[in-house]
């Protein structure tokens, strides 16, 4: 299967500041990415789907101006939280495909931590 | 609306023991459906994609099966290992591909 990497895999930040977290698709171009949230024991939470240069669409209740993603590129997403709180702490996973029939695959995850 | 419901919530076996896990759905219209195993910390990891013309679909101890008449799945997990204990995610995408409606998901525990 396709790979999609995400950096970093962990990262503890002071509250008040902002982090980035990069999805990468390695070896095909995606059109489309998927930001997910994911807190303990639950499912995952669709946060945003964004296409390549174009904006995101966020999902009802997901601040955009606190998650900024930007897909600038066909093997690039980013998701920065900014301005950080201790309630944003979660699983942040992406996905990407190559077009709307294709299957998505995940990164590996980032674990935010903000103290 | 969309639903995907999973059972058990939590389920835990002995290893070596076989185990069936369920999900029920009311996606409409339909795709395809997807099993994924998910290890704790970790993004998931597609174990099956089921389109609607498929009954069973295997992947080393790793069986699905799909009902698209009553909209249900299974996945059986045949001599389990320990390495199997993980959480695995019911995923059914709309016909359009527009949507991945995700299950709770079932958490397995291996014991041994």
């Amino acid at each position: 299967g396709a790979v999609v990497s995400q950096h970093p895999s962990r990262v503890i930040c002071k509250s008040g500041t902002s982090v980035k977290i990069e999805c990468r698709s390695l070896d095909f171009q995606a059109t489309t990415m998927f930001w997910y949230r994911q807190f303990p024991k639950q499912s995952l939470m669709l946060m945003a789907t964004s296409n390549e240069g174009s904006k995101a669409t966020y999902e009802q209740g997901v601040e955009k101006d606190k998650f900024l993603i930007n897909h600038a590129s066909l093997t690039l997403s980013t998701l920065t939280v900014t301005s950080a709180h201790p309630e944003d702490s979660s699983f942040y996973i992406c996905s990407a495909r190559r077009g709307a029939d294709t299957e998505a695959f995940f990164g590996q995850g980032t674990r935010l931590t903000v103290v | 609306k969309n639903q995907v419901e999973q059972s058990p919530q939590s389920l835990i076996i002995l290893e070596g023991k076989n185990c069936t896990l369920q999900c029920n759905y009311t996606v409409s219209p339909f795709s395809n459906l997807r099993w994924y195993k998910q290890d704790t910390g970790r993004g998931p990891v597609s174990l099956t994609i089921m389109t609607f013309s498929e009954n069973t679909k295997s992947n080393g101890r790793y069986t699905a099966t799909l009902d698209a008449d009553t909209k249900q799945s299974s996945l059986h997990i045949t001599a389990s290992q320990l390495s199997d204990s993980a959480s695995y995610i019911c995923v059914v995408i709309s016909q359009a591909g527009t949507a991945l409606i995700f299950g709770k998901g079932t958490t397995l525990s291996v014991s041994s």
